[in-house]
């Protein structure tokens, strides 16, 4: 079947725009989280969805950082008054059930870039 | 805190050479243990995994022992090929928890 997408796969942006960075995840699962990659880095985690709502989004970095999951399937992260410290991946990963028994399957990745 | 230390790369290894990647993890309690993989253009998936001590991971010729007295949990393939040139992580999931913790990761280029 369909993994996780991600679109766009890249995004060029200036600085101080804003940018929103779509996840569609693997149909039927009820978990989905949001990790990003800096250059020469592993994933940190960003937040974490257990259906419609934000579960834990303890890893946004600051408010401009927002994401949505309004009908618990697709979600959109959302960053605000972009700087070239955000440029980045940003992964999307899903899975069956939001515990450590269900593996997270991760898409592609966004590359964001802020010039 | 939870963190994962990987050797640093590039790894370049010649074809059928012996691989080992080396990870250690701090971490309260008794985390899960896992190798994902980035091929090149690809996202990452998971290689595999040991979610106790002593456990010992195993996928596409690749193994990987959780050792709770080292706090280590390396990757090793007997013989590798072209096809494993890729980024490798260790990661480590907290009990309870569903945040995955990675290393920095380690490219292996290997050739022929």
């Amino acid at each position: 079947g369909a993994g996780v997408s991600q679109t766009p796969s890249n995004k060029v942006t200036e600085k101080g725009k804003y940018v929103e960075l779509r996840c569609d995840p693997i149909s039927g699962h009820t978990a989905l989280y949001w990790y990003r990659q800096s250059l020469g880095q592993g994933p940190e985690f960003l937040i974490y969805f257990q259906g419609t709502g934000a579960a834990d989004d303890s890893g946004l970095p600051n408010d401009r950082f927002f994401a949505v999951r309004p009908e618990g399937s697709v979600s959109t992260l959302k960053i605000q008054r972009t700087e070239r410290g955000d440029s980045a991946v940003y992964l999307c990963a899903s899975s069956l059930f939001g515990t450590a028994s269900y593996e997270q399957y991760f898409g592609p990745g966004t590359r964001l870039t802020v010039t | 805190g939870n963190s994962v230390t990987q050797m640093e790369g590039p790894v370049t290894l010649s074809e059928e050479a012996f691989l080992t990647i080396n990870c250690t993890y701090t971490a309260t309690g008794y985390p899960s243990l896992f190798w994902y993989v980035q091929y090149p253009g690809e996202g990452l998936q998971l290689l595999l995994k040991a979610t106790k001590a002593d456990d010992k991971g195993s996928n596409k010729g690749f193994e990987a022992t959780y050792r709770k007295e080292t706090t280590s949990f390396h990757l090793e393939k007997g013989s590798v090929q072209v096809s494993d040139s890729a980024v490798y992580f260790c990661a480590l999931l907290r009990a309870g928890s569903y945040q995955l913790t990675f290393g920095k990761g380690t490219k292996l280029s290997v050739i022929p």
